[in-house]
């Protein structure tokens, strides 16, 4: 059973324009949230992360809002350029536990 | 810092040998490494997390005698593929755990790409 459900599959969005990507999770026990950007041929980059402490956290153009009561948590990524044209993928562990991964987003940013 | 390194990068070897692929710590002690596989277009599956000097511990669906585990130093954790044949085929990347660092940091590696013909 998945238990971090991500959409969409695929997004396209303009330069310029903002990208939204969608978690969900189930465990209750989870408190460690992160978003990888993965390019083609190339391992998992730390992109941004958050704790259920705070609703939001921002890293230049990256923002993470999170909604505890919703299970939710989402990846803005204002002002979109093509270079982060890539496959974005959220997770979510608790303590010492293993990550357990979204299945992906690829995101493509139009010129 | 937080540099994770993989050798080979590519490897295509042929049907029924084994590879060993090496997963590097460069700049920090990792007290857990982990093995991931992953298809074109899908998410990373987690094949085995290995803690240095113990033996690894595989998911369900695994085989353990087929991919090989060796954590033999904070900095290096090795997977070999045992008699590999085309369906191993996919691209691997290890990640590690920082020692003295928030539990749920992990830092991959750049992946290495299996082709066994």
């Amino acid at each position: 059973q998945q238990q971090v459900k991500q959409s969409p599959q695929s997004l396209i969005v303009q330069k310029g324009g903002i990208s939204i990507i969608n978690c969900a999770y189930e465990n209750t026990a989870f408190d460690y949230f992160p978003w990888y950007q993965q390019f083609p041929g190339k391992g998992p980059a730390l992109l941004i992360a958050i704790r259920p402490d705070v609703s939001e956290k921002k890293e230049g153009r990256f923002t993470i809002s999170f909604n505890k009561s919703a299970k939710q948590f989402s990846l803005h990524i204002m002002d979109s350029q093509p270079g982060d044209s890539a496959t974005y993928f959220c997770a979510a562990s608790s303590g010492y536990s293993t990550l357990t991964f979204g299945k992906g987003t690829m995101l493509l940013v139009s010129p | 810092g937080a540099v994770v390194s993989q050798h080979p990068s590519r490897v295509i070897c042929k049907s029924g040998t084994s590879v060993k692929i090496e997963c590097r710590s460069l700049d920090f002690q990792a007290t857990t490494m982990f093995w991931y596989r992953q298809f074109p277009k899908q998410s990373l599956m987690l094949m085995a997390t290995s803690n240095e000097g113990s033996k690894a511990t595989y998911e369900q669906g695994v085989e353990k005698d087929k991919f090989l585990i060796n954590h033999a130093s904070l900095t290096l954790s090795t997977l070999t593929v045992t008699s590999a044949h085309p369906e191993d085929s996919s691209f691997y990347i290890c990640s590690a755990r920082r020692r003295q660092a928030t539990p749920d940091t992990q830092y991959f590696g750049p992946g290495t790409r299996l082709t066994v013909l």
